[in-house]
């Protein structure tokens, strides 16, 4: 059974470092992998989707990973901003005929000015 | 110009009473989804529609039921919601069923049961 974690569950930065949002999956049979963005309260934001054929994608200041083999993406944030504190949740998409999207529990963070 | 609408914001019933959250999207996506997120949880995938075919996951309970009318409408009916359903609703939209097809959220409605 596919399991998605992500480490840590909360962090608080300083405005201005770089940093680095690890997720994790125990099975490495998946579609694509996305990044979203949720803000307090609010809906999700789509940020990157990385298929199963590719490695990374960029926007912006943003980058993310995904290495099959060892069952891990990263979502790297360049010089971060007090506007970028929300909770950043990884899903993937796992092969088969469920399309259903297997989610892990966010981590929140906090980029103090 | 939000492209998937969802209404209301906030939603209070009370327990047993039905309630119908809304969804509509500008986008002209053939599939809506509906999710359920609780305090610190992450999304759980109610059900989905792909044009008028209708999914539904099977642990949702059967309280849980949808209606899609048109293609920029969906609703969610909690036909007796009791004090677990309260949770943040969001709907959700993709072109098509496929590998690289990002979903496109609605800002949620927060439903309240007292």
């Amino acid at each position: 059974k596919q399991e998605v974690t992500q480490i840590p569950a909360a962090l608080s930065v300083p405005e201005g470092e770089n940093l680095v949002l690890n997720c994790s999956f125990t099975d490495s049979a998946i579609y694509n992998l996305q990044w979203f963005r949720q803000d307090p309260g609010k809906g999700l934001t789509s940020l990157l989707l990385i298929q199963s054929s590719q490695r990374e994608q960029t926007s912006g200041r943003l980058n993310a990973s995904l290495d099959k083999s060892s069952g891990r993406s990263t979502l790297y944030i360049a010089a971060s901003q007090p506007g970028d504190s929300a909770t950043y949740l990884c899903a993937l998409l796992n092969a088969g005929n469920n399309r259903k999207l297997i989610w892990g529990l966010g981590t929140s963070l906090a980029v103090n000015p | 110009d939000a492209m998937v609408i969802q209404n209301p914001r906030y939603q209070v019933t009370q327990f047993g009473k039905p309630v119908t959250l809304s969804c509509s999207q500008t986008l002209n996506h053939n599939v809506m989804y509906w999710y359920q997120q609780k305090s610190s949880q992450a999304p759980k995938l109610l059900f989905h529609y792909y044009d008028k075919d209708f999914n539904n996951e099977a642990d949702t309970p059967d309280n849980f039921q949808s209606r899609r009318p048109n293609t920029s409408f969906c609703f969610l009916d909690i036909r007796s919601p009791g004090l677990g359903d309260a949770a943040m609703y969001l709907c959700a939209t993709s072109r098509v069923l496929r590998d690289d097809e990002k979903l496109f959220f609605g800002s949620g409605t927060q439903l309240s049961v007292l």
